[in-house]
């Protein structure tokens, strides 16, 4: 079945360092693929999308690139905030079950001034 | 516009009560999801609905659970009865039926059941 799989956390940096989080997916077909985040106390919003291989979703200094080959999306950003400190979901959406959202377990980032 | 409304936003019961939560989508939205959220089990897909009609409801865990939506502008989640292993953080989202990957979440419920 379809599945998502994100690094474990809690990745922790300080401020203005470089974000990477690993998601790696499996599904049949072409699915989307999404970046949710959840502030502190707060439910979870969208954050990014690409809907292709090759697309670059971007969104408040966050970019991901749809990876077919390696049936990637990583999250990356070149220079964290504190404000950054949250838990960042990797989804998928594979268009079969055309509304239902498959979501990673979720990845913390702590950035400390 | 307001979001996605929940209610109450906590709620602390004793095993073997009833419990009744509400979501208020956003106004247009034509899907409706109901979540938990656990720090073991993480996010979980509990039930959702297209045009307030059940569409799968595989992710709820058992009997105890029930969720209606009677109208498109509210929902209701019940467990019935209530056990300490239910507690976890009940979030509701909404999306337009054709944009579903776009779902906007409620502030969510925490439960605790004890």
């Amino acid at each position: 079945g379809n599945s998502v799989t994100q690094m474990e956390g809690p990745v922790t940096l300080s401020e203005e360092a470089f974000l990477t989080i690993n998601c790696t997916y499996t599904a049949t077909g072409y699915p989307s693929l999404f970046w949710y985040v959840q502030y502190p106390g707060e439910g979870l919003q969208l954050l990014l999308k690409a809907t292709k291989a090759d697309d670059k979703g971007s969104n408040k200094g966050f970019e991901a690139t749809y990876r077919k080959e390696t049936t990637s999306f990583h999250l990356e950003k070149g220079s964290v905030q504190v404000s950054d400190s949250a838990v960042y979901f990797c989804a998928l959406s594979d268009g079969a079950r055309y509304n239902k959202l498959i979501f990673g377990a979720g990845t913390r980032l702590a950035v400390h001034p | 516009d307001a979001g996605v409304i929940q209610s109450p936003r906590h709620e602390v019961t004793e095993m073997g009560q009833e419990v009744t939560l509400r979501c208020k989508p956003i106004s247009g939205h034509n899907s409706l999801f109901w979540y938990r959220q656990t720090m073991m089990r993480g996010l979980e897909l509990l039930i959702y609905f297209n045009n307030n009609v059940p569409i799968d409801d595989s992710g709820m865990p058992e009997d105890r659970f029930s969720a209606k939506m009677p109208n498109a502008s509210f929902s209701t989640l019940k467990i019935q009865p209530s056990e300490p292993r239910d507690s976890a953080v009940y979030f509701c989202a909404s999306s337009f039926l054709d944009r579903a990957y776009e779902q906007y979440f409620g502030p969510g419920t925490r439960l605790t059941v004890t």
